[in-house]
């Protein structure tokens, strides 16, 4: 029963477009949300992240979206450049449950 | 050096063999992590040490058993495994266990078990 689910593999986006990749949870406990990214032969490097009681965060070009009725979260990438290229993870955890739980990420390509 | 570094970062091993991976923090922090990612799969939390304790053990088979003999260093000893084991195994750190903590990841160990 995956808690997490990134439902796009792969997205490719031109570059300097917006690149949205999508994520959704079915635990309605879940209550601070996570971006993290990851280069090949590298582990994950965090992103950005959002509390559930806001509905938006913005970092320079990345802004995350929490749509908490439909406990859907996205994350925006504008402008796309060609080093965002890299698999992108959601993960989501619950007050004192210690634990992150990730989707399967999905393979952004930005191309030139 | 910095960050959380992982060694081997490739391995292959028989089903009879015993093995361990090594992760090593260098950021001070006092949660450590094992992950495991087998592929098309999410990332799945295998173990959670705080402060040099087991706080968490997410239905890990004994084939795996993990040590943390200090907050810098966590290892995950590998004996009678089965093809099934073959994944990247990441070791992550946190300031401590809060789920609000940012987890750093080292860059994992590439298993193999034929």
């Amino acid at each position: 029963d995956q808690q997490v689910k990134q439902n796009s593999p792969s997205l490719s986006v031109q570059e300097g477009r917006i690149s949205i990749l999508n994520c959704d949870y079915t635990n309605s406990m879940f209550d601070y949300f996570l971006w993290y990214k990851k280069y090949p032969a590298e582990g994950p490097t965090f992103l950005i992240s959002i509390s559930s009681i806001k509905d938006k965060n913005e970092d320079g070009r990345f802004t995350v979206f929490l749509n908490k009725s439909a406990k859907h979260l996205s994350l925006h990438i504008v402008p796309s450049q060609p080093g965002d290229s890299a698999v992108y993870f959601c993960a989501a955890s619950a007050v004192g449950a210690q634990k992150l739980v990730f989707g399967q990420g999905t393979r952004l390509t930005i191309n030139p | 050096e910095t960050g959380v570094t992982q060694t081997p970062r490739h391995l292959v091993m028989g089903m009879t063999n015993k093995k361990s991976l090594k992760c090593e923090q260098h950021l001070g922090h006092n949660a450590m992590y094992w992950y495991k990612q087998s592929a098309k799969k999410p990332l799945e939390l295998m173990f959670v040490y705080s402060l040099e304790e087991r706080v968490e053990n997410n239905s890990v088979p004994s084939r795996f058993s993990p040590e943390c003999p200090n907050s810098s260093h966590l290892f995950l000893h590998l004996h009678t495994l089965q093809p099934e084991d073959s994944a990247l195994y990441l070791c992550a750190s946190s300031q401590d266990k809060s789920e609000t903590e940012t987890q750093y990841f080292g860059p994992g160990t590439r298993l193999l078990v034929l």
